[in-house]
């Protein structure tokens, strides 16, 4: 069974643009959820979509939006770009987040100049 | 607001070597707590994960004990190895938000 994939791995980007970053889960999961990992931070809990539905959301301002499609992709947009927002931006699958482990893809590192 | 620490950040070793790392918790109307590792500059991987209901989870030469009265678990590595060397993190999810809480990690180097 192939793991969670992330694209692109590496992304350079200047203040005020926004980026878009891709997330295709392990076949059959529902539920993908987005983390966010900075040295100062620590990794913290973006939101969660299942079924093409947000159902859960942590602490991050309206900047970070996503979605999740049909054959259950997700996209996470950052509009907007600030120099804090770079990190290490990790996606998560499961058949259930709550009740079941998660697996998690390797990360797409963002840079903002 | 769930607060989740992490004793002690860094834990340097040698091979053989049966180790204890904590994870604390503020608030103990949790949902279930996990166990992962990471390696350098990846993803993170399940290691255990351990339900409000339960008080220990075991896999391998790894085991993990729960006890929400006091906020706590503590996950047990015996016989370390070169391989085990990755930072471990303790994720709770709590109870009704659904929001999992990360602990900063405990650095682990096992040297031969």
């Amino acid at each position: 069974k192939a793991g969670v994939t992330q694209t692109p791995r590496y992304l350079i980007k200047t203040r005020g643009q926004q980026v878009t970053l891709s997330c295709s889960p392990i076949s059959g999961h529902r539920s993908v959820s987005w983390y966010q990992q900075t040295p100062g931070q620590g990794l913290q809990f973006l939101f969660e979509y299942f079924s093409e539905t947000q159902r859960n959301k942590g602490n991050f301002p309206g900047r970070f939006s996503g979605r999740q499609f049909s054959n259950s992709r997700s996209e996470m947009n950052v509009s907007t770009l600030e120099l804090g927002d770079s990190a290490l931006y990790l996606c998560a699958s499961s058949q259930d987040r709550v009740k079941e482990t998660q697996y998690f893809g390797p990360g797409t590192r963002l840079l903002v100049l | 607001k769930q607060e989740v620490t992490q004793i002690p950040a860094a834990l340097s070793v040698p091979e053989g070597e049966n180790l204890v790392l904590n994870c604390s918790f503020t608030d103990s109307a949790i949902y279930n707590l996990q166990w992962f590792r990471q390696d350098p500059g990846k993803g993170l991987t399940s290691l255990l994960l351990i339900q409000s209901s339960q008080r220990e989870q075991t896999s391998g030469r790894l085991n993990a004990s729960l006890d929400k009265s006091s906020g706590r678990s503590t996950l047990y590595i015996a016989a370390s190895q070169p391989g085990d060397s990755a930072t471990y993190l303790c994720a709770v999810i709590s109870g009704g938000s659904y929001i999992p809480t990360f602990g900063r990690g405990t650095s682990l180097i096992v040297h031969p």
